[in-house]
């Protein structure tokens, strides 16, 4: 079983409604992580979260809203979306420190937008 | 821009046949390189990994790879899959010791009982 959990598995969202997945880790890692992955497609990284800090955003639509609330929660805010959104958003985690660190994934959560 | 190319998309295999994915990367620096697993509705798992060391690594499952500098590749290999080895494999990169994960586009295993 995975330690990073992710709620929920599955989310059906209108275009106009404001909704948030979850994200929790209890490994002790100080990054956590936020990856789309579409169908028959490789993850792709949106942000990254080192020490409840955004280091990286990927050039991310505002649409879709981190948050880092503390060491173990990651949250990803959703308002406004498109059909094209429609995913597999995956949360993961990893210790901060030397490189070759794992990054551990979630179950992902299965967004469609309507 | 750095990149991860798995060339093979789809393989099948019969049980008992050798593995062997290819994985090549785009970038001149330092790397750590990561092979993970997707089995059929579960989540991403890793295989092996390789940032240091001796170049052939061995993972679970009887997984290997070799991280072969000067051809930017990290293949992985297995010398007699099983039907549960039925899957879809990504290649990982992380140039420069970074936490930006660079995953390959993924090659969809089918093994044949």
């Amino acid at each position: 079983d995975t330690e990073v959990t992710q709620t929920p598995k599955h989310l059906v969202m209108g275009m106009t409604n404001k909704k948030s997945l979850k994200c929790e880790q209890h490994m002790g890692h100080r990054a956590m992580y936020w990856y789309k992955q579409k169908a028959k497609k490789p993850p792709e990284l949106m942000f990254v979260y080192s020490y409840e800090k955004l280091s990286i955003n990927e050039s991310v639509p505002s649409r879709f809203s981190p948050e880092c609330p503390n060491s173990s929660l990651l949250n990803l805010h959703l308002h406004a979306l498109q059909p094209e959104d429609s995913a597999l958003y995956l949360c993961a985690s990893s210790p901060v420190g030397p490189p070759g660190n794992t990054i551990y994934f979630g179950e992902g959560s299965w967004l469609t937008v309507v | 821009a750095q990149s991860v190319s798995q060339h093979n998309h789809h393989v099948i295999l019969s049980e008992a046949a050798s593995l062997e994915l290819g994985c090549n990367y785009s970038y001149g620096g330092t790397v750590n390189l990561f092979w993970y697993v997707q089995y059929p509705g579960q989540h991403l798992q890793l295989l092996l990994k390789y940032f240091s060391g001796d170049p052939l690594v061995k993972g679970i499952k009887g997984f290997e790879a070799e991280f072969i500098k000067s051809k930017f590749s990290f293949n992985l290999r297995k010398p007699s899959v099983q039907w549960s080895d039925t899957a879809e494999y990504f290649c990982a990169v992380t140039p420069g010791g970074t936490y930006k994960y660079i995953f390959g586009t993924g090659t969809r295993l089918k093994v044949l009982a």
